[in-house]
């Protein structure tokens, strides 16, 4: 049963364009969202998160939306820049982490 | 200001022997969590921990696999026996109390089985 799921495994844009990354997820119980970000043969780094109780969340290139109804959440990143080729994971919390399969972004120069 | 750590890096088993991933967590963090990443698939969680306490092994196989984070020295993973299957990219990560949301990746650990 996945109950967070990245439909895409693949992403590719060119520098300086937008990269929106989709997740949804299945389990209303969810309280919290986050993204990670993982280059090859490293362990995935925090990027990014939003509360339940919000619906968007900004941090410099990179914005969190969730939408509660339908279930969804997306990240920005604007404008993409080469450095950011790398696996995006969403993850949701009710008492721990649960992972999407994650999205290979390559942002080409 | 060092991070998550983890060793060894790379580990490789034959089919049967036993395997021992270490974990030391960010200073200041005494919450421990593992996770194993199969090829092409997502993080899945294994254990979280605290000092001398398991707190929710859901997603640890029954058989085979233990985890411990004793009172003195880092969290330890262990796969007795292990088979081709066990073969993956282990991940520990590390959370203060109350912030068990936000947690800190170690380099990961790659275990494979001949």
């Amino acid at each position: 049963d996945q109950q967070v799921k990245q439909n895409s495994p693949s992403l590719s844009v060119q520098e300086g364009r937008i990269s929106i990354l989709n997740c949804d997820y299945t389990n209303s119980m969810f309280d919290y969202f986050l993204w990670y970000k993982k280059y090859p043969a490293e362990g995935p780094t925090f990027l990014i998160s939003i509360s339940s109780i919000k619906d968007k969340n900004e941090d410099g290139r990179f914005t969190v939306f969730l939408n509660k109804s339908a279930k969804h959440l997306s990240l920005h990143i604007v404008p993409s820049q080469p450095g950011d080729s790398a696996v995006y994971f969403c993850a949701a919390s009710a008492s721990r982490l649960t992972f999407g399969e994650g999205t290979q972004l390559t942002v080409n120069p | 200001n060092a991070g998550v750590m983890q060793n060894p890096r790379h580990l490789v088993r034959r089919r049967g022997q036993e395997a021992r991933l270490r974990c030391s967590p960010m200073k200041g963090h005494s919450h421990v969590y593992w996770y194993r990443q199969l090829p092409e698939e997502g993080l899945k969680f294994m254990v979280y921990l605290q000092k001398e306490n398991i707190i929710d092994e859901s997603g640890m196989p029954k058989e085979r696999f233990s985890a411990e984070f004793p009172k003195e020295g880092p969290s330890i993973l262990r796969i007795q026996q292990v088979v081709r299957g066990d073969s993956a990219a282990y991940f520990c990560a590390s959370s203060i109390p109350g912030f068990q949301e936000t947690q800190y990746f170690g380099p990961g650990t790659r275990l494979l089985v001949l």
